[in-house]
């Protein structure tokens, strides 16, 4: 069974650092790009960037770039997503979600985590 | 980057028909995917490549597509369908974008 496992809830400061976590099992984790999503509340999808897990080519958003850094771990079949300075404009639900192929017609995300809830505040 | 306008809200009695659109203010057309939001939930696919349905997605759930314009359709709405909806569609160069997002209200 593919699933895709988040770490858990977090409650920062403004100005400090986090990473958080998505672990995939059940299928060939350098097989598929992760993508990460924010949805901040009471708000829409919003795609943050994707990661190749396999050599961990990325591809941001331009509206992230520079923002956060993805990464990826293959030898523990997790990608990862980090801040070095939240803001309280970060809190948010973050996914992360495994993209189906490269193929036209196929770059859909066809698994998604539990999503993380992110909340930076003073 | 392009973006995905979606109406930001559909209202439908059950048993009948929701339609929602999503256009594209860019071409060329890429496809289309859609998926289906409960709250508290993450996001789950309910169409890809414009038309197709995956396994497990009830037929009542169809989507169509008409130059820059794609739609998806619910018909015989149940109460179980109240959700927000979003499409969302990908480029060459491997970035993606989702609309910005449909609540369905069954009244």
């Amino acid at each position: 069974e593919v699933q895709l496992v988040q770490s858990g809830a977090d409650v920062k400061k403004p100005g400090e650092s986090l990473k958080i976590s998505c672990k995939g099992s059940g299928y060939s984790f350098t097989s598929h790009r992760i993508a990460w999503v924010r949805q901040m509340p009471g708000k829409g999808l919003e795609w943050m960037g994707i990661i190749n897990p396999g050599d961990s080519d990325t591809r941001y958003s331009p509206s992230f770039q520079g923002q956060v850094t993805i990464s990826a771990d293959r030898s523990a079949n997790t990608a990862y997503l980090q801040w070095s300075s939240l803001k309280a404009s970060d809190t948010a639900m973050y996914y992360c979600a495994r993209r189906r192929g490269w193929r036209s017609g196929w770059q859909y995300f066809d698994y998604w985590g539990q999503g993380t809830q992110v909340t930076v505040s003073s | 980057s392009y973006e995905l306008t979606q109406p930001p809200s559909v209202s439908v009695s059950p048993g009948q028909t929701a339609r929602i659109t999503c256009s594209a203010d860019a071409l060329p057309k890429q496809y289309a995917y859609w998926y289906q939001q409960k709250p508290g939930q993450a996001p789950v696919l309910v169409i890809y490549k414009d038309i197709e349905r995956p396994s497990g997605i009830p037929e009542r759930f169809s989507g169509s597509s008409s130059g820059t314009t794609v739609t998806l359709t619910i018909s015989e709405v149940q109460a179980e369908d109240e959700a927000d909806y979003y499409c969302q569609s990908a480029d060459s160069s491997d970035t993606y974008v989702f609309g910005t997002g449909t609540k369905v209200t069954v009244l």
